[in-house]
């Protein structure tokens, strides 16, 4: 079945620390994206790529990094200098062809900075 | 850009009771409106869309309208049961336009049994 894989579902950060979540779909959709959720908030948009090897900042890229070097996988890092990581982070991916669009979530990974 | 706002934030109904979901959005190019639904822990579901040549969708207990004039759309759940409890977020695209769909807030459905 397709669908989209985030790894690890927990993370735990030391400060200081980078990290990386995974984030893998095997649906042939073109543009991947990254969410951050906070408890009682919506969804804010980390950064987003169209195409592979092109990438943009959403509204809230700041201490995050990502790189698309094949179709099925946006990897998203959480620098050091994200002073706040500690959240729910949701991948998503899309496709906008002709009458086939849609929009699919992962299952979402949990960072907590210990 | 596009703004969708949803309401209400929270919704508390009675197991059997009807729940109603709204959203406004501003953008009039916006020609596909999906809802999703999100358990604690978990990833936003997609339970049903609409597209803007339609005025009405139904699966089951769960039907979405929508107004292109007013530009609003809406979620019906009927016969709610505990297992509808979850936050639900509606959101706006552009077909063939942007890549990126607006959001709502979201609204926190609670059944109580």
């Amino acid at each position: 079945d397709g669908g989209i894989t985030q790894s690890p579902k927990y993370l735990f950060r030391k400060e200081g620390q980078n990290v990386t979540l995974s984030c893998e779909q095997n649906l042939n959709h073109d543009a991947m994206y990254w969410y951050r959720q906070d408890p009682g908030q919506g969804l804010r948009l980390i950064y987003y790529s169209q195409i592979v090897n092109d990438f943009q900042k959403g509204d809230i890229a700041e201490g995050y990094s990502v790189s698309r070097e094949k179709k099925e996988s946006f990897p998203l890092t959480v620098t050091s200098a994200q002073k706040n990581p500690t959240a729910f982070y949701l991948c998503a991916s899309s496709t906008n062809r002709g009458a086939n669009y849609g929009y699919t979530f992962g299952s979402g990974t949990r960072l907590t900075v210990v | 850009g596009e703004n969708v706002e949803q309401h209400p934030s929270t919704l508390s109904v009675q197991e059997g009771d009807s729940a109603v979901i709204k959203c406004t959005y501003s953008d009039s190019a916006s020609n596909y409106f999906p809802w999703y639904k999100q358990e604690l822990g978990k990833g936003p579901q997609l339970i049903i869309d609409i597209r803007s040549n339609v005025g009405e969708k139904k699966d089951q207990r769960i039907a979405v309208t929508l107004n292109k004039t007013a530009k609003h759309f809406s979620l019906h759940i009927t016969e709610t049961q505990p297992e509808d409890s979850a936050v639900y977020f509606c959101a706006a695209w552009v077909s063939g336009g942007s890549y990126i769909p607006t959001f709502g807030r979201g609204t926190s459905l609670i059944v109580h049994p």
